[in-house]
């Protein structure tokens, strides 16, 4: 079972990129990565998915090192609707594993 | 429709109280699931049904009894609770059963408290 960390949280200026790194030191071989992103009082919304090198969809970017022991997050020109929690999470496609959400990085987007 | 609803909204239950929370989705997935969720914590799989079958069951103390009367409905039927169980409970669906891959559609929860 991959344990990951990330920052506890971060602040950000409107209309920067954020970039918000999840440590996964002990990933298996077949783990994929994926990120969530959280509102108060709302469930996880799904953002991205990936195993390896860079993945980009019409939100967020995911870029994952070869050795794949981190994935950082990657948010273009954020806005203040950005500001949430944001988790990391590492599973098997394999099989019914347990898995774990990361810790989570609280993210505030300031004016 | 991508949506997951999750009833009530609310919920205040004493120690000795039975009570149910329930789930829909209308998105045709197999896999539907429970997390708990403290605060400032991230969420806790409890179960996942895959084919209206328990496939993942976490540990979880028997005063939580989940159902799966079918593929789009997922109860969790609540019983001699206790004041730490006060959390945010999340159902949540996917195509599949793992949780570790699948892209998971979540409700917005029923925020519990048990007094």
């Amino acid at each position: 079972l991959a344990k990951t960390t990330q920052p506890i949280s971060m602040d950000s200026y409107e209309g920067q990129e954020v970039n918000i790194t999840c440590s996964h030191n002990n990933i298996a071989t077949n783990d994929y990565i994926t990120w969530y992103q959280q509102f108060p009082s709302q469930g996880p919304r799904f953002i991205i998915q990936g195993y390896k090198t860079k993945v980009t969809n019409e939100v967020a970017s995911l870029f994952i090192p070869a050795d794949r022991k981190s994935s950082t997050l990657s948010l273009p020109r954020v806005s203040l609707s950005d500001t949430a929690v944001y988790y990391c999470l590492v599973g098997d496609p394999g099989g019914y594993q347990k898995v774990t959400f990361g810790t989570g990085t609280k993210l505030q987007v300031i004016p | 429709d991508t949506e997951v609803t999750q009833t009530p909204k609310h919920l205040v239950m004493g120690m000795t109280n039975k009570k149910s929370l329930k789930c829909e989705q209308h998105m045709g997935h197999r896999a539907m699931y429970w997390y708990k969720q403290k605060a400032k914590k991230p969420p806790e799989l409890m179960f996942v049904y895959s084919y209206e079958k328990l496939s993942i069951n976490e540990s979880v103390p028997s005063r939580f009894s989940p159902e799966c009367p079918n593929s789009s409905l997922l109860n969790l039927h609540l019983h001699a609770l206790q004041p730490e169980d006060s959390a945010l409970y999340l159902c949540a669906s996917s195509q599949e059963g793992n949780p570790g891959t699948d892209t998971q559609y979540f409700g917005p929860g029923t925020r519990l408290t048990v007094l």
